[in-house]
């Protein structure tokens, strides 16, 4: 979904670096999420914010921080990546307000590689 | 916890014909709400349909449709007249209100022309 945006697309970097994943949106939804996708397990939530004051750890949140700038924008941390950390990264919105299912609107992944 | 669980790995279907991925989950609330995602090789999550738990109802969505069996905890995701288009990655999901949404594994549907 156009909607949802997310930098990089790819990114490969060593053991021990800080990285930092961006998502943006301007759907205008208040709600945000961040998953990792590995094969075989389908996504697992890491973090999400139901609103800028408000974040959630998720089923995988150890060796992730994220922050919440603003509405639209939710950031997704980690502090000394290491290889079991490569996977599929996806952010995601959703509409509490608006839309009682709170569907998730999923951005294009981020790939991360950690050497 | 609330699990979910796609009992096939992979599937495939000729084109025009008709496939049905199975789904099952595991919980112990009444209120929820069920999804069938697509990833297809763009690997975008795109949303095929989903089904509140309150509606009888199946939901359809073109040549999308669901067979929600709410006392057996089961969400099947029917697809008619496949598409060479349908082939990609199918993820089954479950949300409780206000909390996180859960995934199943993933079924692989491969289409044949």
């Amino acid at each position: 979904d156009a909607d949802v945006t997310q930098t990089p697309r790819n990114r490969i970097t060593k053991t021990g670096k800080r990285i930092m994943l961006e998502c943006s949106q301007t759907k205008g939804h208040d709600r945000m999420y961040w998953y990792r996708q590995d094969p075989g397990l389908g996504l697992r939530l890491i973090y999400y914010s139901f609103d800028v004051k408000d974040i959630n750890k998720g089923e995988i949140s150890d060796g992730y921080s994220v922050s919440r700038q603003a509405q639209a924008k939710f950031s997704l941390s980690l502090e000394s990546a290491i290889p079991n950390q490569t996977a599929l990264y996806f952010c995601a919105t959703s509409d509490f307000n608006r839309d009682p299912t709170d569907t998730q609107y999923f951005g294009p992944g981020t790939r991360l590689t950690v050497l | 916890a609330q699990t979910v669980t796609q009992s096939q790995p992979e599937m495939s279907v000729q084109e025009a014909e008709t496939v049905t991925l199975s789904c099952t989950y595991d919980t112990s609330e009444s209120d929820y709400y069920l999804f069938w995602y697509k990833q297809p090789p763009s690997r975008q999550m795109i949303l095929v349909i989903r089904q509140e738990a309150y509606k009888q109802q199946n939901a359809t969505e073109n040549r999308f449709s669901v067979n929600f069996q709410k006392a057996a905890k089961s969400f099947s995701l029917k697809i008619s007249d496949s598409q060479l288009g349908d082939a990609a990655m199918y993820f089954c999901a479950y949300r409780v209100p206000n909390n996180d949404m859960r995934f199943g594994a993933g079924t692989r549907l491969t289409v044949k022309p």
